[in-house]
């Protein structure tokens, strides 16, 4: 089982859609949780970090399940721009490397 | 403020010869980590630095990768005989320490083996 599953989509959403990504990790050590954005051809982008009480920014809301081990993205009211790859990233749990996600891209269309 | 840099943004070289990437991370950041990504694939972790501690190569897929830290700032990543295999986009990326802390990553050098 890989460490940090994601589902690769794509996820095609018209503009003003609500859609959610979903992101498993197998080590129940895990200590911090962050979910990246990646455009084409760019570097990873900090979005937010995953807080056990669950964190919320604009139209992005992500929260940590830790019994279920997933962290889960929800973007509401989709842009155009929103249109990207986006990664989750899992720290701790007796590494210091994070681990990274192979990426859900999401392609948001008029 | 300054993020992280990388140099060059962009690098062709020929099958054989020697390549130097660099990194210049956030100040005051003492992690640092290379990754590389090949096209639309995941990040592949290569080398991790903290502080004055040894390096973890653990992500190194060859001898032929090697990569120093001096001061505690400024890295380079050297890739000899380059190969087909290595063309890739090789990404920096420091944070203030390990565990809870998010990474910025630099805007990577896109290295292609001829």
């Amino acid at each position: 089982r890989k460490e940090v599953e994601q589902d690769p989509g794509p996820f095609n959403v018209p503009e003003g859609a609500t859609v959610a990504f979903n992101c498993t990790y197998s080590n129940s050590a895990s200590q911090s949780f962050f979910w990246y954005r990646q455009d084409c051809r760019k570097e990873p982008k900090l979005l937010m970090s995953v807080y056990s009480s669950g964190n919320e920014d604009g139209r992005f809301t992500a929260q940590l399940n830790r019994a279920s081990q997933y962290i889960s993205l929800l973007i509401r009211d989709s842009k155009l721009s929103d249109s990207a790859t986006y990664l989750c990233v899992v720290n701790g749990g007796g590494s210091y490397i994070p681990t990274f996600g192979r990426g859900t891209s999401l392609i948001v269309h008029p | 403020g300054a993020g992280v840099s990388q140099s060059p943004s962009n690098k062709v070289t020929e099958k054989g010869k020697d390549v130097e990437l660099r990194c210049d991370p956030i100040s005051g950041h003492t992690a640092l980590y290379w990754y590389r990504q090949s096209l639309g694939q995941g990040l592949e972790f290569l080398i991790y630095f903290q502080g004055n501690s040894a390096p973890d190569k653990s992500g190194l897929p060859s001898d032929r990768f090697s990569a120093e830290r001096t001061g505690g700032s400024v890295s380079t990543l050297t890739i000899q005989r380059t190969q087909q295999e290595d063309s890739a986009v090789y990404l920096c990326a420091s944070s203030l320490g390990t565990g809870d802390y998010e990474q910025y990553f630099g805007p990577g050098t896109r290295l292609t083996v001829t």
